[in-house]
Formats: C-alpha cells, structure tokens, sequence
C-alpha cells in the first residue's frame, strides 16, 4: 500500500498558536519522510525531513515527529505566524526509490 | 535555492490545440517529474524520468506525453487539449544518491482549456 493519509484538511489557529498535521503511512519499506510548504501560485518547497532513526527532528520554528511502531508522523509548528499560513504536504519515499507519496495537503492560516 | 523554470505560468487555450509545457533545471539532476494539482491541492505524479532517454508514466494516468533528450530539460506535450485537462501542472527534480529524494519544484504552470 503506497498511500499517506494526512489530516486535517484544513487548520485556523490564531498567532502564536502550534498547528499540528499528522500523517500516517502504511508501507514500512519507507524511511524518508519530508514536509513540504506551498504558498499559492508557488511550487512546494522542502520545509524540514526526518528518517526513521530518530523520533524528533526540529529547525527553527518546525519540528516533525516521528512514531515509527504507529507508523505516523507529524508537523508542529511553534509560534505560528501569519506568515506561516500556506498549504502543508507531507510525502514518503523508500531509501533508493525514485519516488515520493504525497499526502492529499492541509491548508494551515494563522490568524494575526 | 532550487533553480527549476517553468514556461509558460499561465496558459489559457482552446480545445483541440496541441500544448508543450517547458521544464528546465541547471542543477544538473538526473531525475524529473511531472506532477498534476487538483484545485483540491492533491498532487499526482503523471510522468518521471531517471534521466536521457528514460521515461516513465507516473501513478495518475494522463493523455500527456513526456521527452528527456537533454538532462536538463523535461517537455511535456498534450496532443489534443481538452477541457478535463484543465489543471495546474508542476515540474520537479531530484539529485541522485545524495539528498535521498528531496525534490525541488517549479512554480508551475496553470493551464486553463476551454
């Protein structure tokens, strides 16, 4: 099964607020598991990854972390801006695949 | 920051024309693909390539056709528009080995047939 399944679809939360997104994926051959950000009429970017070795990653205002018995993983965002307001897209891919699974996206807006 | 173009942004044209998107990179990164955006944001893979002379169709079934004749440059070309191809279209690329598979995406381009 190669799906990623993400919720919310959609989050409001007021500045300063920490909007959390999960994923959940279903094929433990994955162990790369990035976020990515999209601002309208833009591409994704890379926001911030994380690899099944470790439970908690963070940069900056993001962390991700990571349950890999629950195979889940999830998006926190400390401090949320209104600049942060943008879509989230969370995605798995195999070591040496070619390819990553996108999760369907939340859209997150922070209220100033 | 990603150097991945994409030409046109925006697209507005009449059913039965044949459309090419352009891709380019000039990272030098073997691996391209084209994704398709839902206004419901969902994004689906319809074309990827490993490198020259390679390509492959992607998760989402598309009338769309793809070349890689350059390492740098990823065409996509639509035969015969139709209006159910109305969609924002998204070039991405990836480096091989290292980076395991950080992809870098385009702005996209946003195609309107009618």
């Amino acid at each position: 099964q190669q799906q990623v399944k993400q919720s919310p679809q959609s989050l409001i939360v007021q500045k300063g607020g920490i909007p959390i997104i999960n994923c959940a994926y279903e094929n433990t051959a994955f162990d790369y598991f990035p976020w990515y950000q999209q601002f309208p009429g833009k591409g994704p970017a890379l926001l911030i990854a994380i690899r099944p070795d470790v439970s908690e990653k963070k940069e900056g205002r993001f962390t991700i972390s990571f349950n890999k018995s629950a195979k889940q993983f999830s998006l926190h965002i400390m401090d949320s801006q209104p600049g942060d307001s943008a879509t989230y897209f969370c995605a798995a891919s195999m070591e040496y695949g070619n390819k990553l699974v996108f999760g369907a996206g939340t859209i997150l807006r922070v209220k100033s | 920051e990603a150097d991945i173009y994409q030409t046109p942004r925006y697209l507005v044209i009449g059913t039965g024309k044949k459309i090419t998107l352009e891709c380019s990179q000039t990272m030098g990164h073997d691996k391209m693909y084209w994704y398709q955006q839902d206004p419901g944001m969902e994004l689906h893979l319809i074309h990827y390539s490993y490198g020259v002379n390679s390509t492959e169709k992607g998760d989402l079934s598309s009338e769309s056709t793809v070349s890689r004749i350059r390492t740098e440059h990823f065409p996509l070309t639509l035969e015969s528009a139709r209006p159910s191809h109305t969609s924002q279209y998204l070039c991405a690329s990836s480096p091989r080995g290292q980076s395991k598979n950080t992809q870098y995406f385009g702005p996209g381009t946003r195609l309107t047939v009618l």
